[in-house]
């Protein structure tokens, strides 16, 4: 089993909403990823995650939080976001956080702030 | 600066054509990676390459690294409809634990 999965695919939120994008995996991954992609850009690694300990913040705005409640879990919690934030927010993991570690990627959730 | 270029940008190929994308990086590659994703949707794993001279291929698509070169390339022979895609590489490029992708390509296959 080679999947990440992603939930919701899609979420549509206000600016004073508070939302939560939740990822799993599990093949026993021990790092886990967040990216974000705008349209027609390739992905900005956001977050990662090491043996459920923050590793990598990449000067991500407060308004995202991460959280890895577990060695397959990884969610995304949301709050009074902007407009510019919409944008495809993707989730990979791999076995550990090594550059020779392939990254796999869930199917993204499709945000869109109004 | 981006770490990683990707050319074409884009590529518009009558079907049954062959084509090669290519990714340049400025600095060395330590392990270099290539994907594949539908606009909108996640990204798929196409393969990894990791050693200089190495090269590996999956149905019709063969990736080469040229480490000399800190280049690698993808060449997809008589391409279908099904090819169509944005193509991402992407690779550590400071053993920093960071992961950049490429610039990405955008490859329309006309039936």
């Amino acid at each position: 089993d080679t999947e990440v999965t992603q939930t919701p695919k899609h979420l549509v939120m206000g600016m004073t909403n508070k939302k939560s994008l939740k990822c799993e995996q599990h093949m026993g991954h021990r790092a886990m990823y967040w990216y974000k992609q705008k349209a027609k850009k390739p992905p900005e690694l956001m977050f990662v995650y090491s043996y459920e300990k923050l590793s990598i913040n990449e000067s991500v705005p407060s308004r995202f939080s991460p959280e890895c409640p577990n060695s397959s879990l990884l969610n995304l919690h949301l709050h009074a976001l902007q407009p510019e934030d919409s944008a495809l927010y993707l989730c990979a993991s791999s076995q550990a956080n090594r550059a020779t570690d392939t990254q796999y990627f869930g199917p993204g959730t499709r945000l869109t702030v109004l | 600066s981006q770490e990683l270029e990707q050319s074409p940008q884009s590529l518009i190929v009558q079907e049954g054509k062959n084509l090669t994308i290519n990714c340049t990086s400025s600095k060395t590659l330590y392990g270099l990676y290539w994907y594949k994703q539908k606009y909108g949707e996640g990204l798929i794993f196409l393969m990894m390459l990791q050693k200089g001279g190495e090269e590996k291929s999956h149905e019709k698509i063969t990736a080469k690294l040229d480490e000399k070169k800190q280049q690698s390339s993808l060449h997809i022979t008589a391409s279908q409809p099904s090819h169509a895609g944005i193509y991402l590489c992407g690779a550590d490029v400071n053993t920093g634990n960071q992961f950049y992708f490429g610039t990405g390509t955008s490859l329309t296959v006309i039936p």
